[in-house]
């Protein structure tokens, strides 16, 4: 199986600032054929599932505010949020979709 | 709009089964390969198992390979997840949500606690 580490466990950022979370995978989910990373990023809130935020490591979904991005490409990945609004405060995974079991990071608990 | 519904969790002894359903609406249910995702504190989200549009091919978690069956009813709009000889390190909010690999629609989740 696929393991995704992600960093840090929890991170505190002043609203308005810079948040960045890391995801690193055990091997590489980039396919080859197809440059595209299998890796997205969710966004969970207190009580409420996870959102899928950004798949192919990069694009966003529809509706995902523009202050969310990802980069990164083979194994180690970044959810960037460029301006921290109260309403980002949750939980962020990452997962890859590169090989069953999908699996997901553990999480990273981001507050202001 | 999409909607994801589950139902059928609840508190069950080690060794019963339960049947879980998760009903879709607001998309073209036959379409879309359906998963079956589990969380816990401890070990937490987990992907346990996928279905098919057609419901000919599946996948199974090893944790869960020979006592959870997933299938569906495309004329129901409903997934369905058997879950037999349940442990205690099933017990976990169990959601479905649309896709097998990009999981852009979840439900909100149905609680299974195994206990004695």
């Amino acid at each position: 199986d696929i393991v995704m580490t992600q960093s840090p466990d929890s991170v505190a950022v002043s609203l308005g600032e810079r948040a960045t979370i890391n995801c690193k995978s055990s091997q590489s989910v980039l396919y080859s054929s197809s440059n595209k990373n299998y890796l997205a990023w969710y966004q969970q809130k207190p009580g409420q599932p996870p959102q899928l935020l950004i798949y192919w490591a990069s694009t966003r979904e529809s509706g995902v505010p523009d202050r969310f991005s990802g980069s990164g490409s083979g194994t180690d990945f970044s959810l960037t949020i460029s301006s921290l609004q109260a309403e980002d405060v949750a939980v962020y995974y990452c997962q890859q979709y590169y090989s069953p079991p999908y699996t997901f990071g553990q999480g990273t608990k981001l507050e202001i | 709009e999409v909607q994801l519904l589950e139902s059928g969790g609840g508190l069950v002894q080690p060794g019963r089964s339960l049947r879980l359903s998760c009903a879709g609406s607001g998309f073209t249910f036959s379409v879309y390969a359906m998963s079956w995702v589990r969380q816990t504190p401890g070990r937490g989200l987990e992907c346990v198992s996928i279905i098919s549009n057609s419901g000919a091919n599946t996948y199974y978690a090893d944790s869960v390979k020979g006592r959870f069956t997933i299938s569906r009813d495309n004329s129901k709009n409903t997934v369905y997840l058997q879950m037999n000889n349940l442990r205690i390190e099933d017990t976990a909010v169990y959601y479905c949500a649309k896709r097998a690999a990009t999981l852009d629609y979840w439900g909100q989740g149905t609680l299974v606690s195994v206990s004695s």
